[in-house]
């Protein structure tokens, strides 16, 4: 069965200090990982997207890397700000009938204190 | 683009009575996913439309749960009877087929609130 699991549960923080998050799947086949952002009572936002062949990749103070050989993600977050508290999930998608499933992670939630 | 439109945003009723889920998904994308999402569970696919046709239903918990896309642009989740397990958020997300290419992201609508008493 394809499965994400992600740590910690939850995560506090001071503003400024740098947090890493971490993710753990076996979906396979494997198509794309992505992390996303979920603000309180928000939809979830796409932070990034890494295919198999991608290690890093990173978007302003968001940094993902990928090791498809040891199915591990992880997203780690550089000087922290108070919007960042957030919830954050990590997907991880399967190709089907043309289309990409996704499985989701559980989410980390962060909470970041001034 | 207004992005991706849910109604109501908020939805409280009795346990036994129908609900109605609706969306409005991002214009050009042929992509259409109902997500559930609690605390115990996250995050989970109930059912999902290529083109306006259902392709996937395996997630959906019960025959109490159907969906519909009539058309490009409107979709509906419907619970009928309700019952207070139900309570949840329900997402919409829609995406595009990228030509050439696999990635696609999904965009989200911001949730429908439910609460069954």
């Amino acid at each position: 069965k394809n499965q994400v699991e992600q740590s910690p549960q939850s995560l506090i923080i001071l503003e400024g200090k740098n947090c890493t998050l971490q993710c753990n799947y076996t979906v396979s086949p494997f198509s794309n990982l992505r992390w996303y952002k979920q603000d309180t009572g928000r939809g979830p936002v796409s932070l990034t997207i890494m295919t198999f062949s991608e290690n890093t990749k990173s978007n302003g103070r968001y940094t993902a890397t990928l090791d498809a050989d040891t199915k591990q993600s992880s997203l780690h977050i550089t000087a922290s700000q108070l919007s960042d508290s957030a919830s954050y999930i990590c997907v991880v998608s399967a190709p089907s009938g043309g289309s990409y499933i996704p499985t989701f992670g559980r989410g980390t939630s962060l909470i970041v204190h001034p | 683009d207004a992005g991706v439109i849910q109604s109501p945003r908020h939805e409280v009723t009795e346990m036994g009575q129908e609900v109605t889920l609706r969306c409005k998904p991002i214009s050009g994308h042929d992509y259409l996913f109902w997500y559930r999402q609690t605390m115990m569970r996250g995050l989970e696919l109930l059912i999902y439309f290529n083109n306006n046709v259902p392709i996937d239903d395996s997630g959906m918990p019960e025959d109490r749960f159907s969906a519909k896309m009539p058309n490009a642009s409107f979709s509906t989740l419907k619970i009928q009877p309700s019952e207070p397990r139900d309570s949840a958020v329900y997402f919409c997300a829609s995406s595009a087929q990228l030509a050439g290419g696999p990635i696609n992201e999904q965009f989200f609508g911001p949730g429908t609130r439910l609460t069954v008493l």
